[in-house]
């Protein structure tokens, strides 16, 4: 099956830093999602983004397909933002997502 | 709008006991699938379902069942637990576009 890479595996930052998440997979995707699962174990879908890029207040994604890579981008760190971040993605068809094993960001205040 | 709803949200068993978990959703979603995860990995798919009355086996599905009679709801069992199948269990379920995915709280499930 697909295999997922992300890292770095553990990160820790000062409040208003910035920090660039990467994964890795090594097939062709046609659905890749990020997720941020905070510190009371809730997943909360941030980006579905397959290829291009999106915007979301504080947070960015870039996913390169043709390389097999993107990046999360988190700007100006709050504690809330603490957590384990997650991309899942899928080849396609009904199966579920594949995920790997997450980037556990701590930042402190 | 609940989303994605699990029951229990805790339990202990004994290794051989049988219990069934389960996902509701209220989002007319065609898809709907279940994941286990251990400390330091990944979501992992268990079992996952298509449609009312489908269901396939995902990467890890040994001693696991599952049903999907309703669109609504989906069931995971586990026949005779074993202290391997301790775990976070959660519930998801997406579109057909599969777009977004909308994962439950979780169950944390300890088996002594």
């Amino acid at each position: 099956g697909i295999q997922v890479e992300q890292s770095p595996p553990d990160l820790i930052l000062q409040e208003g830093a910035n920090s660039t998440l990467r994964c890795n997979f090594s097939d062709s995707v046609n659905n890749l999602q990020w997720f941020h699962q905070n510190p009371w174990g809730q997943l909360i879908n941030l980006f579905y983004i397959p290829s291009g890029t999106k915007q979301n207040g504080r947070l960015s994604a870039t996913t390169v397909a043709t390389e097999r890579y993107s990046l999360l981008y988190i700007s100006s760190s709050q504690t809330t933002d603490s957590g384990v971040y997650f991309c899942a993605v899928t080849r396609g068809g009904a199966d579920g997502l594949t995920f790997g094993k997450g980037t556990h960001l701590i930042i402190q205040p | 709008n609940a989303g994605v709803t699990q029951t229990p949200k805790f339990r202990v068993l004994k290794t051989g006991q049988s219990m069934t978990l389960l996902c509701a959703q209220d989002m007319n979603h065609e898809y709907m699938y279940w994941y286990r995860q251990d400390p330091g990995m990944g979501l992992r798919l268990i079992h996952y379902s298509v449609g009312e009355g489908t269901t396939a086996k995902g990467e890890v599905p040994d001693g696991y069942n599952v049903s999907r009679l309703k669109k609504q709801n989906f069931l995971l069992g586990l026949e005779s637990a074993a202290p391997s199948q301790t775990s976070v269990y959660f519930c998801a379920s997406s579109s057909l576009d599969r777009y977004g995915y909308t994962f439950g709280s979780g169950t944390r499930l300890t088996v002594v």
